[in-house]
């Protein structure tokens, strides 16, 4: 079966650096992505990964190793407003994403 | 209008009534996406739509039956649900191109509650 494992819940410091893993095992592969969803509302675009390596995008990098089926999001500088719900999406053979549970993130001042 | 919208933003039903969420997305992409979310478990993909070909997971209830008139509407109609169902119901967007998986983009989704 296709599976994505992320820890359930991550608590993190104001200003501090947090790593949030995903390892995934599926029927091929199409791609990474990440996500974050508050609260209450819709999930979001963060970043996409597909060759194996660190994709830095601001405050936020993400990376990836094919061959051991494992992705981080990095988070750096946290701010309060970081607290949130982060998903671990990959693309299957099929072209269609199978997400983990996600992670929540809680933010301490 | 911006992104992709969804009505309503909450419904409260009885198991025997019959209702309808909707959503629209003004990105101009080609593919649409039912995704259910409940509380704790990764997002479920119900039903997709693209290049007008419609895809399911087989596991998805017959009380749950889609319809996308085009490529900027999707709906999702529900008749005679189970407390079960309760849970937040997502449309998404993207841009297929059969050859890649890009990006999808979310609607602020249908707080569904079923009594």
């Amino acid at each position: 079966g296709q599976n994505i494992d992320q820890p359930t819940e991550m608590t993190a410091t104001e200003g501090a650096i947090v790593q949030i893993n995903c390892t995934y095992q599926t029927s091929g592969f199409n791609g990474l992505f990440w996500y974050q969803q508050h609260a209450g509302e819709a999930p979001t675009f963060l970043s996409y990964n597909v060759l194996d390596g660190l994709e830095e995008k601001g405050r936020f990098s993400s990376f990836l190793s094919r061959s051991k089926g494992y992705s981080y999001l990095l988070l750096k500088e946290l701010q309060m407003k970081d607290s949130a719900s982060y998903l671990c999406a990959v693309g299957d053979s099929n072209y269609q994403l199978i997400w983990g549970a996600g992670t929540k993130l809680i933010i301490k001042p | 209008e911006t992104g992709v919208t969804q009505t309503p933003r909450h419904l409260v039903m009885g198991m025997t009534n019959k209702k309808s969420l909707k959503c629209e997305q003004h990105l101009g992409h080609n593919a649409m996406y039912w995704y259910k979310q409940s509380a704790k478990k990764p997002l479920e993909l119900m039903f997709v739509y693209n290049f007008k070909e419609q895809t399911e997971n087989n596991s998805v209830p017959s009380r749950f039956s889609p319809e996308c008139p085009n490529s900027s509407h999707l709906f999702l109609h529900l008749h005679t649900l189970q407390p079960e169902d309760s849970a937040l119901y997502l449309c998404a967007s993207s841009q297929d191109r059969g050859t890649l998986v890009y990006e999808q983009y979310f609607g602020p989704g249908t707080r569904l509650t079923v009594t």
